[in-house]
């Protein structure tokens, strides 16, 4: 069976600090692709970022960034120099190949103050 | 236009009321899906479908029933809506390739 962690249930940061929302993940395929998804009080769900396992390269996509570790099956994320507009609760999820549904996280909410 | 569009928006309702769901796609996609979301727990699958003929459970599928009227549409029902079924309802279609999930914009459902 899937699962999909994200220990931290509430982060709070200062404005321009840099901060990493952590995720690790379970599954026993081998291919299998990561999601996460940005949730701002709107309610909204915004896709930000989808890996393949058999991609392990770091993304980079302006002041975000996602680091990929299959050693470690973990896929954390780091805002760099965060902003208000960062506040928002963050998804991380998993779906196994072939099958196209998605385990999320319990979410990680982020609050960023001035 | 949104890709996908969800009504109501926001419902109030009675415990032992019928309710329906509906969920709506313009992206062409045969793969659809129904997530509750409660705060602390994240979303969690309640029925899917592959296609039309396709009607699958999710995780937490007892007091729901799901209707594929057409490709592009997708709904959700409560046959007698209970309190505990209080939630942030949201409808998804999926890439068929990549299984990247476009969600609808919720519908925020209390059962009173």
């Amino acid at each position: 069976a899937q699962k999909v962690t994200q220990a931290q249930t509430e982060i709070s940061v200062v404005e321009k600090e840099d901060v990493t929302l952590d995720c690790v993940y379970e599954t026993r395929d081998t291919t299998y692709y990561l999601f996460w998804y940005k949730q701002p009080p709107s309610g909204e769900l915004v896709f930000l970022i989808r890996r393949n396992s058999f991609d392990e390269q770091n993304e980079i996509s302006g002041r975000y960034s996602w680091n990929f570790q299959k050693s470690t099956s973990s896929f954390n994320f780091t805002i760099t120099a965060s902003q208000v507009v960062d506040s928002a609760v963050y998804f991380c999820a998993l779906s196994e190949a072939g099958y196209s549904t998605l385990t999320f996280g319990k979410g990680t909410m982020l609050l960023v103050s001035p | 236009d949104a890709d996908v569009t969800q009504t109501p928006r926001n419902r109030i309702t009675k415990t032992g009321k019928r309710i329906m769901l509906e969920c709506s796609q313009t992206k062409g996609h045969d793969r659809m899906y129904w997530y509750r979301q409660d705060p602390g727990l994240g979303l969690r699958l309640i029925y899917y479908s592959f296609d039309v003929k396709d009607i699958n459970k999710g995780e937490i599928s007892d007091g729901y029933s799901v209707s594929r009227q057409a490709q592009a549409k997708f709904s959700l029902s409560l046959e007698s809506a209970i309190p505990n079924q209080t939630a942030l309802y949201f409808c998804a279609t999926s890439d068929p390739i990549y299984y990247e999930q476009y969600f609808g914009p919720g519908t925020r459902l209390t059962v009173t």
